[in-house]
């Protein structure tokens, strides 16, 4: 069974930094897929990036980017010059090729608190 | 731009009442997905849904709770005799495939169920 892990419950920086948040995922698939979500205070689920497990390359996307690394199953998420607006909770999900609707797994998310 | 359509937003419901949340799928979305959020805590899958089908319920609880799609019509998730343990936030996804093909799955803007 997969599964997926965001070691860090909760992190504060200040504004203008940068932050990375971890996520770790176990799968036996060799195809897979990993998804980063953000769900701001007014509560909605927000999709911020689909890789699929044969795509190592990095991505960028403004102040966000991400770091896939298969060699240790990490595929983790930076925020540069972080800002207020930023604060929310990040879930990383990952999706085997095999099998059905269980096998979308979110991590437990990380608590992101941007202070000015 | 229509996404994945919720209804209703909050709901409050005494003890022992039934409740229904109400998820339309974006456009040329065929497959549904439902998940809960407990307060302070992650997102769990419940079941998993196409047209007329129920792909996977192993993460819906035995009793009072069921899913549906219909051929014509929203999904509907049903909540029999609610409990306090039921308050959650209830968050419908799409899909225009299953989990199998990679599909990013995006979300409604959730169900605030308070039960009283």
């Amino acid at each position: 069974a997969q599964k997926v892990t965001q070691a860090q419950t909760e992190i504060s920086v200040v504004e203008k930094e940068d932050v990375t948040l971890d996520c770790v995922y176990e799968t036996r698939d060799t195809t897979y897929y990993l998804f980063w979500y953000k769900q701001p205070p007014s509560g909605e689920l927000v999709f911020l990036i689909r890789r699929n497990s044969f795509d190592e390359q990095n991505e960028i996307s403004g102040r966000y980017s991400w770091n896939f690394q298969k060699s240790t199953s990490s595929f983790n998420f930076t925020i540069t010059a972080s800002q207020v607006v930023d604060s929310a909770v990040y879930f990383c999900a990952l999706s085997e090729a095999s099998g059905y609707g269980q096998n979308f797994v979110f991590g437990p998310g990380t608590r992101l608190s941007v202070l000015p | 731009n229509a996404g994945v359509m919720q209804n209703p937003r909050h709901l409050v419901r005494r003890r022992g009442q039934e409740a229904r949340l109400r998820c339309s799928p974006m456009k040329g979305h065929s497959h549904v997905y439902w998940y809960r959020q407990l307060p302070e805590e992650g997102l769990k899958f419940m079941v998993y849904l196409q047209k007329e089908n129920i792909i996977d319920e192993s993460g819906m609880p035995k009793e009072r709770f069921s899913a549906e799609f219909p051929k014509e019509g929203p999904s509907i998730l049903r909540i029999q005799q609610v409990v306090r343990g039921d308050s959650a936030a209830y968050f419908c996804a799409s899909s225009p495939a299953g989990p199998i093909s990679g599909n990013t799955i995006y979300f409604g803007e959730g169900s605030w169920l308070t039960v009283v």
